[in-house]
């Protein structure tokens, strides 16, 4: 069985750009979240999606949203991208709201230059 | 406010040796403990949990240890071997209606031949 997928593995933007990450969750598990992770720090969350609704958000910018659709598959939207936003920005998806084990893809590291 | 903090941000074994990762959290209303390894360019990877209502809890080569008096965390691993350099970061889950995780530091662990 396939892991969580994140596409694209690698991006190089301009400051003030737009940026789409997506996530594809393991088969089965409804629940996505997203983390960013600056180099050298531990992970920080975003969001977390469950059944298409927004259940957790983080301490982050309205410059940063998301989405899930009907297939669970989700996507991570930056706007006005900040050379700060520079980052590796992990998918974790779990099977249901409250399920305690979050299985991660392999991320998506974001250059903004 | 949250935070989960790590004693020792390095930490070098040499192979076969036991090795002990530390972390202290601040939320005493956490319930559930995590530890993860992260290999460089790959998103976390679950190793063991552990819930709030046990001490101490055994996986293969590793054994996580929670003292919930003095908020502390520690995950130890057996004969250490190569596979085991990566950085380690423990996290907690944080309750508010979505499953955050929040993370520490990170523990960066390396294995001396």
């Amino acid at each position: 069985d396939a892991g969580v997928t994140q596409s694209p593995t690698h991006l190089i933007k301009t400051r003030g750009q737009h940026v789409t990450l997506r996530c594809s969750p393991i088969s089965g598990h409804k629940s996505v979240s997203w983390y960013q992770q600056v180099l050298g720090q531990g992970p920080q969350f975003i969001f977390q999606y469950y059944e298409k609704e927004e259940r957790g958000r983080g301490n982050f910018p309205d410059r940063f949203s998301a989405r899930q659709f009907p297939n669970y598959s989700s996507e991570l939207n930056v706007n006005a991208l900040l050379l700060g936003d520079s980052a590796l920005y992990l998918c974790a998806s779990s099977l249901a709201n409250l399920n305690t084990e979050a299985f991660f893809g392999q991320g998506t590291r974001l250059t903004v230059v | 406010g949250e935070s989960v903090g790590l004693h020792l941000p390095t930490l070098s074994v040499q192979e076969g040796d036991n090795s002990i990762i530390n972390c202290a959290y601040s939320n005493s209303a956490s319930d559930y403990f995590i530890w993860y390894k992260q290999e460089s360019g790959k998103g976390p990877q679950f190793i063991i949990d552990i819930r709030s209502n046990m001490d101490k809890r055994q996986g293969q080569r590793v054994t996580v240890l929670l003292n919930k008096t003095v908020k502390h965390l520690s995950l130890q691993i057996a004969a250490t071997q190569p596979g085991d350099s990566a950085v380690y970061f423990c996290a907690e889950r944080s309750f508010q209606g979505a499953q955050k995780l929040v993370f520490g530091q990170g523990t960066r662990l390396t294995i001396n031949p």
